[in-house]
């Protein structure tokens, strides 16, 4: 069964790049058909969809984040990965990776199945 | 943006209760609708997708209903490892959006 699972550095200072991976295994990011995305949860808050990736390369970005946002795709590392620029407190939160799950007409996204553990990232000096 | 809103935002219920979650959409997102749970320091898990398709392994005591612009996240019998924060996330439009979820505890 396919796993995902993010990796990265904990603390990021402000005004700075954060960077993370998620590492696919169980399957192929190049088989294709599935869709790779990025979400983010505040501590103790709920979920923010940050964007996601097809194998092909081509992304769709959350426009409250498009500004900073860039995710990109190692189909020969089967990984794909999350840079977010200008940081500020206000994006510490956990940051996890998933499956985007097409199913509906013209292959529109039903789910996000399976996740990653998650990865807490703190913003600060 | 489509916002959804889930009601209550929290509940306190005890094992073998019936218990029923609304999400409401800000506009019709057909049936473009999951439910995830989540437990503490935990991943969100799949549990309902297309509003009313149980996902794979996941315990018949959870259904799903709705369409447009609402929806229900219903568990028949409340068993003790069900308690935990339950969001429901619209799929119809960009961006995807996610409700602000609801606690579950135990009475």
């Amino acid at each position: 069964q396919v796993q995902l699972q993010e990796s990265g550095p904990g603390l990021v200072k402000p005004s700075q790049t954060l960077s993370l991976t998620c590492t696919v295994s169980g399957g192929s990011i190049s088989s294709g058909g599935y869709y790779w995305s990025w979400i983010r949860q505040h501590p103790g808050k709920g979920l923010e969809w940050i964007g996601y990736i097809y194998y092909s390369g081509s992304t769709y970005y959350n426009p409250s984040l498009k500004s900073r946002v860039t995710i990109s795709v190692d189909t020969s590392k089967n990984q794909f990965s999350l840079k977010l620029s200008s940081v500020t407190a206000a994006d510490t939160a956990v940051y996890y990776c998933a499956r985007s799950v097409p199913g509906g007409i013209f292959g529109t996204l039903i789910s996000f199945d399976p996740w990653g553990q998650g990865t807490l990232v703190t913003v600060s000096s | 943006d489509i916002q959804l809103t889930q009601s209550p935002s929290f509940l306190s219920a005890s094992v073998g209760d019936r218990v029923t979650i609304t999400c409401r959409a800000s506009q019709g997102i057909s049936s473009y609708l999951a439910w995830y749970q989540q437990k503490p320091g935990k991943a969100p898990k799949l549990l309902i997708y297309a509003a009313s398709t149980l996902q794979s392994g996941v315990p018949s005591r959870f259904s799903g209903s709705g369409s447009g612009t609402e929806f229900t996240l219903t568990i028949s019998s409340l068993q003790p490892e069900d308690f935990a924060t339950y969001y429901c996330q619209q799929l119809n439009s960009y961006p995807f959006t996610f409700g602000g979820g609801t606690k579950v505890e135990i009475k």
